[in-house]
C-alpha cells in the first residue's frame, strides 16, 4: 500500500488561509469518505483535527475544514495562528481493514 | 479523559523480539477498535495493525505482516503488539491509536540496532 501523496511543505501569514491537499487512488481516498487528518507538533503524539473528510472531532476550532474531489482530499487551515504551525498528515481507509497515513506537510506561520 | 500510555520500547538486535503494551486508563477503549501506527525517526506515520473490539480479527499492514500478533485483553484495559524477526527498519515510535485514531498514546521507542 503507497503512502498518499502531500506537499513537503506550506505556508503562511498569521491571519491567513493555507490549504493542504492529499492524493491517493481510487482504492483508498477515491473510495472511501473515511479520510482524517492530523495535526502533529515536534516531539508530540498525532491529534486528530478532522475525520469523515470534513467532520471535526469536539474541541478542534472550525477554522479547520477538509473536502474530497475524487482521489484529492484537502485540508484548509484558516485564520492561521502560531500554534498551527506542525505537520499535518492525512489517511484514509483503503479497503479490507488497512489504512494509509500521507507523506506529511509541514505547515510554517511566516 | 481517556488516557493511552505505551510501554515496552528499547534497543533490541536485529532479528530479536519485543513486546509493547497500551494501557488504557478507562474501559471505554473496550468498545472500539485498536490500532497501532509507528514513525520513524524524521519521518512520517505508517499504519501498523488493528485489532476489533472483541480481539477476534486483526489484520496488518504489508511490512510487518508474519512478523507482528496484535492481541488485547479488555479486562485489564490493555493493547499489545508482539515483535518477532525484527529489522533495522522496524526502528520507530510506536503509538497506540483508539476510537477512530482520535485517542493515542505517547508513543514508545523501539530501536533495532546490533
Amino acid at each position: 500500500q503507497s503512502a498518499l501523496t502531500q506537499p513537503p511543505s506550506a505556508s503562511g501569514s498569521p491571519g491567513q488561509s493555507v490549504t493542504i491537499s492529499c492524493t491517493g487512488s481510487s482504492s483508498d481516498v477515491g473510495a472511501y469518505n473515511f479520510v482524517s487528518w492530523y495535526q502533529q507538533h515536534s516531539g508530540k503524539a498525532p491529534k486528530l483535527v478532522l475525520y469523515e473528510v470534513s467532520k471535526r472531532p469536539s474541541g478542534v476550532p472550525d477554522r479547520f475544514s477538509g473536502s474530497k474531489s475524487g482521489n484529492t482530499a484537502s485540508l484548509t487551515v484558516s485564520g492561521l495562528q502560531t500554534d498551527d504551525e506542525a505537520h499535518y498528515y492525512c489517511s484514509s481507509y483503503a479497503g479490507d481493514n488497512n489504512y494509509v497515513f500521507g507523506t506529511g506537510t509541514k505547515v510554517t506561520v511566516l | 479523559e481517556v488516557q493511552l500510555v505505551e510501554s515496552g520500547g528499547g534497543l533490541v538486535r536485529p532479528g530479536g523480539s519485543l513486546r509493547l503494551s497500551c494501557a488504557a486508563s478507562t474501559s471505554t477503549l473496550n468498545n472500539y477498535a485498536m490500532n497501532w501506527v509507528r514513525q520513524a525517526p524524521g519521518r512520517g506515520l505508517e499504519w501498523v495493525s488493528i485489532i476489533s473490539r472483541g480481539g477476534d480479527l486483526t489484520y496488518y499492514g504489508d511490512s510487518v505482516k508474519g512478523r507482528f500478533i496484535i492481541s488485547r485483553d479488555n479486562s485489564k484495559n490493555m493493547l499489545y503488539l508482539q515483535m518477532n524477526s525484527l529489522r533495522a527498519e522496524d526502528t520507530a515510535v510506536y503509538y497506540c491509536a483508539g476510537e477512530g485514531f482520535s485517542i493515542w498514546g505517547q508513543g514508545t521507542m523501539v530501536t533495532v540496532s546490533a
